[in-house]
């Protein structure tokens, strides 16, 4: 079955600059993923996803580029805010089948 | 706009006893999902519902048990509940069509003591 690994577990960066999140998954017949930000407290919201016919996309500041070949994608996040801190997960997915997530990214941005 | 509701919010059990999770969505979603959540471990898929009428088994079913009860309503059973079940369990749906986002409810956070 699939197996989506994400890093870092932990991601520390100064407000105002990047975060980069990185995830690789197992089942290359997957075409489906997404990322979803946790904050306390609360369920997982998606905040961007993208298919396998695509290699990037972009809204606002927040970007996924998807690599099918090496079967890796990653969440790219510039002028880092605040509000960005939370728990981030990648997940991986085929069409009307499970969803597969990662462990998961704490990212704390610093004053 | 209620979206996925999951009750209730929290709860503690005693070793053995059973209980059930309840979830339901008003959203017309055709797959549904649950999920338990660890610290270090992200989000495991317990049981999923591809349609009503239809379960399966996800990365760690042991000790649980679900029920696709209609369209709207997917709830998971703790037989005889152990304390390696303490975590925050977490429903999801969506459409089931192609690529589609799937929403999270707000989570039953469980201790079992």
């Amino acid at each position: 079955g699939e197996n989506v690994e994400q890093h870092p577990s932990t991601l520390s960066v100064q407000e105002g600059d990047s975060a980069v999140i990185k995830c690789t998954y197992s089942d290359s017949a997957s075409n489906y993923f997404p990322w979803y930000k946790q904050e306390l407290g609360k369920g997982p919201q998606l905040i961007i996803d993208i298919r396998s016919n695509v290699g990037e996309k972009k809204d606002q500041r927040i970007a996924v580029t998807l690599n099918k070949t090496a079967k890796h994608f990653s969440l790219h996040i510039t002028e880092t805010q605040p509000e960005d801190s939370a728990v981030y997960f990648c997940a991986a997915s085929k069409t009307g089948d499970k969803i597969i997530f990662g462990k998961g990214t704490r990212l704390h941005i610093l004053p | 706009n209620a979206g996925v509701t999951q009750t209730p919010k929290f709860q503690v059990l005693k070793t053995g006893q059973s209980m059930t999770l309840q979830c339901a969505q008003d959203m017309n979603h055709n797959s549904m999902y649950w999920y338990r959540q660890d610290p270090g471990m992200g989000l495991r898929l317990i049981y999923y519902s591809a349609s009503e009428g239809t379960t399966d088994k996800g990365e760690v079913p042991n000790g649980y048990n679900v029920s696709r009860l209609n369209k709207r309503e997917f709830s998971l059973r703790l037989e005889s509940a152990a304390p390696s079940q303490t975590s925050v369990y977490f429903c999801a749906s969506r459409t089931g069509g192609p690529n589609t986002e799937a929403f999270f409810g707000q989570g039953t956070r469980l201790t079992v003591v």
